[in-house]
């Protein structure tokens, strides 16, 4: 198993630009999420997705899309880059979405995209 | 006042040291609790979770207070391989389900 694959790792972009971060898992995991890691601010949720076809919204999730048509995969678009997109993106997937059940909310990882906006 | 708080440390400590951090959460809803590890410039993975028995994983003891909601996560005989940040997660079922994180303790072990 390859895990949570993230690409690509690093980005650089001008401010408006728009672009597409990819996550894929080959874990058949029904909950994927996307957060962003600022210093002092620790990780935030952006947007995340309890199965195929189905998502929502997190702490922070302007200026941000997603989709989820299969379990597999999970992109997140910049619509129009702004320099405080500027931060470390993070993929993540789970058996299950928090319920309660520890062991079926294990996230794992993908190694992360560092994105700079100019 | 953030819904998981964290002493952002660092903590530094000499190799054999026992050292312990500590994690308040305001939801008092919350189900599950983790701590997670990360190194620097990696991604996080999972150290352990917290039951409200509280448990141990060799050198790792967690534990779990409700009334007061705390988290606390107790490393004994430090190694200098215990470096790094550590991340406490708390679930939030009532929210619609999304895990929060804490901004993380930063622990650095010197020789």
């Amino acid at each position: 198993n390859a895990g949570v694959t993230q690409t690509p790792k690093f980005q650089v972009l001008k401010t408006g630009q728009s672009m597409t971060l990819q996550c894929a898992q080959d874990m058949n995991h029904e909950y994927m999420s996307w957060y962003r890691q600022d210093p002092g601010m620790g990780l935030r949720l952006i947007h995340y997705s309890v199965g195929a076809g189905i998502t929502d919204q997190g702490e922070v999730p302007n200026g941000y899309n997603v989709s989820r048509s299969t379990t597999e995969d999970f992109p997140l678009r910049l619509l129009s880059a702004a320099p405080s997109q500027t931060s470390v993106y993070f993929c993540a997937s789970s058996p299950a979405p928090p319920s309660g059940l520890a062991l079926q909310e294990t996230q794992y990882f993908g190694p992360g995209t560092r994105l700079l906006v100019l | 006042r953030k819904e998981v708080e964290q002493d952002p440390g660092p903590f530094n400590v000499p190799e054999g040291a026992t050292v312990a951090f500590n994690c308040t959460y305001s939801n008092s809803a919350s189900q599950s609790f983790f701590w997670y590890r990360q190194d620097c410039r990696k991604e996080p993975k999972l150290l352990m979770s917290v039951y409200s028995s509280g448990n141990e994983d060799g050198r790792f003891t967690a534990q779990l207070n409700r009334a007061s909601q705390y988290i606390s996560l107790l490393i004994r005989d430090s190694k200098l391989s215990d470096s790094a940040t550590y991340l406490c997660v708390v679930n939030t079922v009532n929210q619609g389900g999304k895990l929060i994180f804490g901004q993380g303790t930063e622990l650095s072990v010197k020789p």
